[in-house]
């Protein structure tokens, strides 16, 4: 079983509310990845991490941003929501493994936000 | 760029059906090959993985061999039943520092009882 944790699962909020999407995991993970998914189901990434102190965009443009000051935690944090935010997050986790290749990413049970 | 192609969905079976769901990447040098699931309203459970060519994977009936001759990774189940029903994702993984995991769009499968 995976320990990567998100919180809350189920966030409804109103818009230009401040919010954070926690997630930590146990297992001591150098890679962290935050991904938005949207009702068709396609996953994006929107952020990683390679390590304390590192943090990352990724392919899809996000008004998120995120910070990884521990190697356990990696939230992320929305200044100002709108209904465009409404969305699926699911936080990841995985083990650098050089050029033998990562171990497989863990992922959280998600959370799911509602702007209103 | 890195990049994974799913077989289009939702792909609706019979229990006891034989299942394909086709996968194709496109990545630079010798990448690691995923599929996940995730069931209704949960986070994505790796179902099962393959690290070099020629590679099968396999968990709970499920199988998938690493072709890089076609860059392929198409997962396959012998018989479905209903508790199978759930999003299926590709996945890749390229080696070294800078790597990121990159997804295909994800395949919905109904299995009707």
């Amino acid at each position: 079983e995976a320990d990567i944790y998100q919180t809350p699962r189920y966030l409804v909020i109103g818009t230009g509310k401040k919010i954070t999407l926690e997630c930590s995991q146990t297992m001591g993970h150098d890679k962290m990845y935050w991904y938005q998914q949207d009702p068709g189901m396609e996953l994006h990434l929107i952020h990683y991490s390679y390590g304390v102190n590192s943090t990352e965009k990724g392919d899809l443009s996000s008004e998120s941003t995120v910070s990884r000051i521990r190697t356990e935690h990696f939230p992320l944090t929305l200044e100002s929501a709108r209904p465009s935010h409404t969305s699926q997050y699911l936080c990841a986790s995985s083990e650098y493994g050089g050029f033998s290749g990562d171990s497989e990413a863990f992922f959280g049970q998600g959370t799911r936000l509602t702007v209103v | 760029g890195n990049s994974v192609t799913q077989m289009e969905g939702p792909v609706t079976l019979s229990e006891e059906a034989f299942l394909t769901i086709n996968c194709t990447y496109t990545a630079t040098g010798y990448p690691s090959l995923f599929w996940y699931v995730q069931y209704p309203g949960e986070g994505l459970q790796l179902l099962l993985k393959a690290t070099k060519a020629d590679d099968k994977g396999s968990n709970k009936g499920f199988e998938a061999t690493y072709r890089k001759e076609t860059t392929s990774f198409h997962l396959e189940k012998g018989s479905v039943q209903v508790s199978d029903s759930a999003v299926y994702f590709c996945a890749l993984l390229t080696r070294g520092y800078g790597n990121k995991l990159v997804f295909g769009a994800g395949t919905i499968l109904r299995v009707k009882s």
